[in-house]
């Protein structure tokens, strides 16, 4: 079945740290790999999209990595602020239209 | 900017009862989406919609679920008779063209179920 598996289920840290989020997955067929940032209640924002042969991809203070090989994946934060305090989804598309959501990471950034 | 818009905020219906969410996509958009996220769980995809038909639906969408396209701006999902389990917050989203392209969301209707 596929899947995608999120950790840590939360996370708490201080103001200005960075942190890293941990996605794998078992999805086919593979079509791309997307973080999204969800405040509570709601929509989810895009971060970032990746295809199989991108390993990097950076948008500001997030940076995301991809290993097809191992189909993991993870979104590194950098210099945390208080409005970082979200839910982060590690989103795989599989085929054409169909995609398949992780239960995400829960980020808590204190003062 | 342009946006994904929904209506109504919060619906609340009795069990049995029809109801029909309603979503505005991006006018250029031609990709549209339904989702729905039960409250303190992951997101679910329902169904995906392109050319003024379903391209793809997941088991959850069943014969109680319906989407369509009455006009060139609205996107609408018909839930024919609510259960207490259809409770949750649904989402439209939408994009230009598949692929890895953007999908925007909405804000969500929250749909309460009683």
């Amino acid at each position: 079945k596929n899947q995608v598996e999120q950790s840590p289920q939360s996370l708490i840290i201080l103001e200005g740290k960075n942190c890293t989020l941990q996605c794998n997955y078992t999805v086919s067929p593979f079509s791309n790999l997307r973080w999204y940032k969800q405040d509570t209640g709601r929509g989810p924002v895009s971060l970032t999209i990746m295809t199989f042969s991108e390993n990097t991809k950076s948008n500001g203070r997030y940076t995301a990595t991809l290993d097809a090989d191992t189909k993991q994946s993870s979104l590194h934060i950098t210099a945390s602020q208080l409005s970082d305090s979200a839910s982060y989804i590690c989103v795989v598309k599989e085929g054409t239209y169909k995609y398949i959501f992780g239960t995400g990471t829960r980020l808590k950034v204190l003062a | 900017e342009p946006e994904v818009t929904q209506t109504p905020s919060h619906q609340v219906t009795q069990m049995g009862q029809e109801v029909i969410l309603r979503c505005v996509p991006i006018s250029n958009h031609l990709y549209f989406y339904w989702y729905r996220q039960i409250l303190g769980q992951k997101v679910e995809f329902l169904v995906s919609f392109y050319n003024n038909e379903i391209s793809e639906k997941s088991e959850i969408f069943d014969d109680q679920f319906s989407v369509e396209r009455p006009d060139g701006s609205n996107f609408t999902l018909k839930i024919r008779s609510t259960k207490l389990e259809d409770s949750a917050m649904y989402f439209c989203a939408s994009s230009e063209d598949t692929g890895s392209y953007e999908q925007y969301f909405g804000p969500g209707t929250r749909l309460t179920v009683t």
